[in-house]
């Protein structure tokens, strides 16, 4: 079975530029969280849908950040327009209904902001 | 509120070695418990899960029992190998909606880094 799937993989841009990254839970799950990790911040929650529709998006750092799931496969999350602080790697997860707690990670898209 | 705590790194070992990587929760209530690791380069995934007191999960050697009478989850492992490098969050379930229903967000713990030489 196909897990998590995120696009790109690395992503290198000029400050001030639109990046959008991309991520495909797996088929079933109803749960998707957006997570970025540094080595200062470590691992943090940016936001979660379940069921499509955004439960929490406390953890969003500014405007900047919007993140979009318009159907059961696919989600986004956006930085408009993009700082060196950005740089991170960010993740996306997903879980199922009856384990919900159970996260099934991706990747990662690793993104540098020049 | 939902928090965990785990012993702070890096730790370094020689293969073969027991390893301990404490974990304390805050005890609200009786929550489910994890022990999630990262691989270089890789996204988490769950190493193993607790639900109840006393529970002891377990998985690729390594084991952690639930215990509620000092709100701990440590993970533990006979003898650790060099693949055994990672960094490893222990985490609980956090996040309850306004009804009461949690939808899967979880807290975690800072990690620890565990590096194994030959």
């Amino acid at each position: 079975d196909a897990g998590v799937i995120q696009s790109p993989r690395h992503e290198v841009t000029e400050m001030g530029q639109e990046v959008t990254l991309r991520c495909k839970p797996i088929s079933g799950h109803n749960s998707l969280f957006w997570y970025r990790q540094t080595m200062m911040r470590g691992l943090e929650l940016l936001i979660y849908f379940n069921n499509n529709v955004p439960i929490d998006d406390s953890g969003m750092p500014e405007d900047r950040f919007s993140a979009k799931m318009p159907n059961a496969s696919f989600s986004t999350l956006k930085i408009q327009p993009s700082e060196p602080r950005d740089s991170a790697v960010y993740f996306c997860a997903s879980s199922p209904l009856g384990r919900r707690h159970e996260q099934f990670f991706g990747p990662g898209t690793r993104l540098t902001v020049l | 509120g939902n928090s965990v705590t785990q012993m702070e790194g890096p730790v370094t070992l020689s293969e073969e070695a027991f390893l301990t990587i404490n974990c304390t929760y805050t005890a609200t209530g009786y929550p489910s418990l994890f022990w999630y690791v990262q691989y270089p380069g890789e996204g988490l995934q769950l190493l193993l899960k607790a639900t109840k007191a006393d529970d002891k999960g377990s998985n690729k050697g390594f084991e952690a029992t639930y215990r509620k009478e000092t709100t701990s989850f440590h993970l533990e492992k006979g003898s650790v190998q060099v693949s055994d490098s990672a960094v490893y969050f222990c985490a609980r379930p956090s996040g309850l909606s306004a009804g009461g229903t949690s939808y899967g967000k979880l807290t975690f713990g800072q990690g620890t880094i565990l590096t194994v030489h030959p």
